[in-house]
């Protein structure tokens, strides 16, 4: 499976508190994206890194891509309890029809 | 601009039934997919579609069916429902440039219950 693994699957802080997860993959890719789900909701995309690229900000999101270990890490900043959600990675290889998603990080941030 | 929009939110089939659940998009993207989402599993890739008349088996796609008559419609089809396919379902769409995909839209999700 191309599928990526998401590490920790779990991450428990308190508010104000940096949230880091990551996101390993198997194959050469065209792009990394990251996607938040409430509970019992679709996903939502926060943002996309290219694979020629190395970091992204967006917001309090901090994106960084190495390509050469295949892994992609996402840094929530001064983390608030509306961040409490699941986080995916998603993945497309070069030539693929698909976007293959991660296992998840769930993320609890306490008030 | 009403994005994906998923049909039904809720479901509860008897072992056997069939159904059809149904996924619409307004946004004019060629490719289209479904996804299931189990506990701890993530989103397993059901089928997807790449444009209208189009479509191709994802990782899980025993017991469904796809059609892709139109751009906007993307309907996935249970043929005998079974216990195993107690999930939520998702629809998704985006566009694919030179350089990959663009970002992916989802719809609300459908829980399926099989009983």
């Amino acid at each position: 499976s191309q599928q990526g693994e998401e590490d920790p699957q779990a991450l428990s802080i308190q508010e104000g508190e940096n949230a880091t997860m990551n996101c390993s993959y198997k194959t050469s890719i065209n792009n990394l994206q990251w996607y938040r789900q409430n509970s019992g909701r679709g996903l939502v995309h926060l943002i996309l890194i290219r694979s020629n690229e190395r970091e992204k900000h967006s917001g309090r999101l901090r994106v960084t891509l190495d390509t050469s270990k295949k892994s992609s890490s996402l840094l929530i900043t001064a983390s608030r309890a509306a961040d409490t959600a699941s986080y995916f990675c998603a993945t497309d290889g070069a030539g693929a029809n698909n976007l293959f998603f991660g296992t998840g990080t769930r993320l609890t941030v306490i008030p | 601009n009403a994005g994906v929009t998923q049909t039904p939110k809720f479901q509860v089939l008897k072992t056997g039934q069939s159904m059809t659940l149904q996924c619409a998009q307004d946004m004019n993207h060629e490719y289209m997919s479904w996804y299931r989402q189990d506990p701890g599993m993530g989103l397993r890739l059901i089928h997807y579609s790449v444009g209208a008349g189009i479509t191709d088996q994802g990782e899980v796609p025993n017991g469904y069916n796809v059609s892709r008559s139109t751009t906007e419609d993307f309907p996935l089809r249970l043929l005998s429902a079974a216990p195993s396919q107690t999930s939520v379902y998702f629809c998704a769409s985006s566009k694919r440039t030179g350089v990959g995909f663009t970002e992916a839209f989802f719809g609300q999700g459908t829980r399926l219950t099989v009983v």
